[in-house]
């Protein structure tokens, strides 16, 4: 069962424009968001993450705005470059029980960015 | 620092082969992950530890085996191996320092099981 919906699977945006990606999640207990990219043939790699008591975070030319009533997080990717063209997951922790957190993520599907020059 | 190691980097099994896949770190992370990513499915999480000796199962554990002797190695165990497992494999690691949010990930070996 999906619990993290990401949209849209691909994105074309133009050198300079704002890329934006949707993720919407379901299950209330989760308590950290991290959005991750990743390059063909490598690794994800953390770019950026917000937690749930925050409703912006800003690095640079990426932003996660979060809004916790509509259970919706997104990534603008501001003055978008062809250096960013890349796959981007979102992603949702579950809160912390017990004795600690075992930081299992539930990733969405993918958005690959294309940002064309 | 190394990092987050994995060999190999691609594979070709045949149906009912087994193999292992290799996953190591230099960072003394205690928790260490292994994902499966397939087109358009994101990753799914396929076992976990928390810690040297102690493994857990996550979203889709079936078909795969793992371990953990030591801090540094989580290795993953296919045994007979399906097409349905033909996907490319992520390890991760995490801390519990100042950034132990953070999953560090390795670069990834792709399978293919004809």
């Amino acid at each position: 069962q999906q619990q993290v919906k990401q949209s849209p699977q691909s994105l074309i945006v133009q050198k300079g424009g704002i890329s934006i990606i949707n993720c919407a999640y379901e299950n209330t207990a989760f308590d950290y968001f991290p959005w991750y990219q990743q390059f063909p043939g490598k690794g994800p790699a953390l770019l950026i993450a917000i937690r749930p008591d925050v409703s912006e975070k800003k690095e640079g030319r990426f932003t996660i705005s979060f809004n916790k009533s509509a259970k919706q997080f997104s990534l603008h990717i501001m003055d978008s470059q062809p250096g960013d063209s890349a796959t981007y997951f979102c992603a949702a922790r579950g809160a912390s029980r017990g004795s600690g957190n075992t930081g299992k993520l539930i990733f969405g599907q993918g958005t690959t960015l294309q940002v064309k020059p | 620092n190394a990092g987050v190691t994995q060999t190999p980097k691609f594979r070709i099994l045949k149906i009912g082969q087994s193999m292992t896949l290799q996953c190591a770190q230099d960072m003394n992370h205690n928790y260490m992950y292994w994902y499966r990513q397939d087109p358009g499915m994101g990753l799914k999480l396929i076992y976990y530890s928390v810690g040297a000796g102690i493994t857990d199962k996550g979203e889709v554990p079936n078909g795969y085996n793992v371990s953990r002797s030591t801090t540094e190695d989580f290795p993953l165990r296919l045994e007979l191996a399906a097409p349905s497992q033909t996907s490319v494999y992520f390890c991760a690691s995490r801390g519990t320092g100042s950034s132990y949010n953070e999953q560090f990930f390795g670069p990834g070996t792709r399978l293919t099981v004809l």
